[in-house]
């Protein structure tokens, strides 16, 4: 059954360090997302994609974070100054399209970023 | 943001009972989709099941149950016979269809099936 990845599945970063989270979401599907949990808490959304720009973003989503689709199979978060509270687990995922049955969002099995 | 609450932190039970996790959700739209997550302890979201707010059938998936009630604006899930491979987070989300794309996540209950 077609899954979304993501790797690495660990990163550890020192503060004010850029990292990169790559995501390859499932074939077929059009729309990317990007979510975060804060150890113990709910999941938060942070951006969605669509037809290479980004259709709606979070207050959490700042300056410091830009996605990018590089090629037809790779959805990138990039955090360039890594802070302190940018620790916890990032979730990517993806669906086919809003509406009906393909409506589902499908998530990868997360990055969890610790920084240090 | 229209939220979800779910209102259980944590829930323990011995293996072999059933065990009902609530989840109630504001909406103002007329057209909505609900989703149940599963965390277990290794960390990924595995997708359990979506409804639509125009479907108000009830769902059984083996051990599983959805109890969907518009009127009370609740979406409640039933395991039965709990397993303690049924340890995990369970996550209920909301959707608004045609609007943000965003999930919209309970904060979560813990449930733990002692053996």
């Amino acid at each position: 059954e077609p899954e979304v990845t993501q790797t690495p599945s660990h990163q550890v970063t020192q503060m004010g360090q850029e990292v990169i989270l790559r995501c390859v979401p499932i074939s077929n599907h059009l729309y990317f997302y990007w979510y975060r949990q804060i150890l113990g808490q709910k999941v938060e959304f942070l951006v969605s994609f669509y037809n290479n720009e980004i259709s709606e973003k979070s207050e959490i989503f700042d300056d410091q974070f830009s996605v990018e689709r590089p090629d037809g199979s790779n959805f990138t978060l990039k955090i360039r100054s890594t802070k302190l509270e940018d620790s916890a687990m990032y979730f990517c995922a993806s669906s086919e399209a809003p509406g009906g049955a393909s409506e589902t969002q499908y998530f990868g099995p997360g990055t969890r970023l610790l920084v240090l | 943001a229209q939220k979800v609450t779910q209102a259980q932190t944590e829930i323990s039970v011995v293996e072999k009972e059933d065990v009902t996790l609530d989840c109630v959700y504001e909406t103002r739209d007329t057209t909505y989709y609900l989703f149940w997550y599963k965390q277990p302890p290794s960390g990924e979201l595995v997708f359990l099941i979506r409804r639509n707010s125009f479907d108000e059938q009830n769902e059984i998936s083996g051990r599983y149950s959805w109890n969907f009630q518009k009127s009370t604006s609740s979406f409640n899930f039933t395991i039965t016979a709990s397993q303690v491979v049924d340890s995990a987070v369970y996550f209920c989300a909301r959707r608004t269809q045609g609007g943000s794309e965003k999930l919209v996540f309970g904060k979560g209950t813990k449930l733990t099936v002692n053996p």
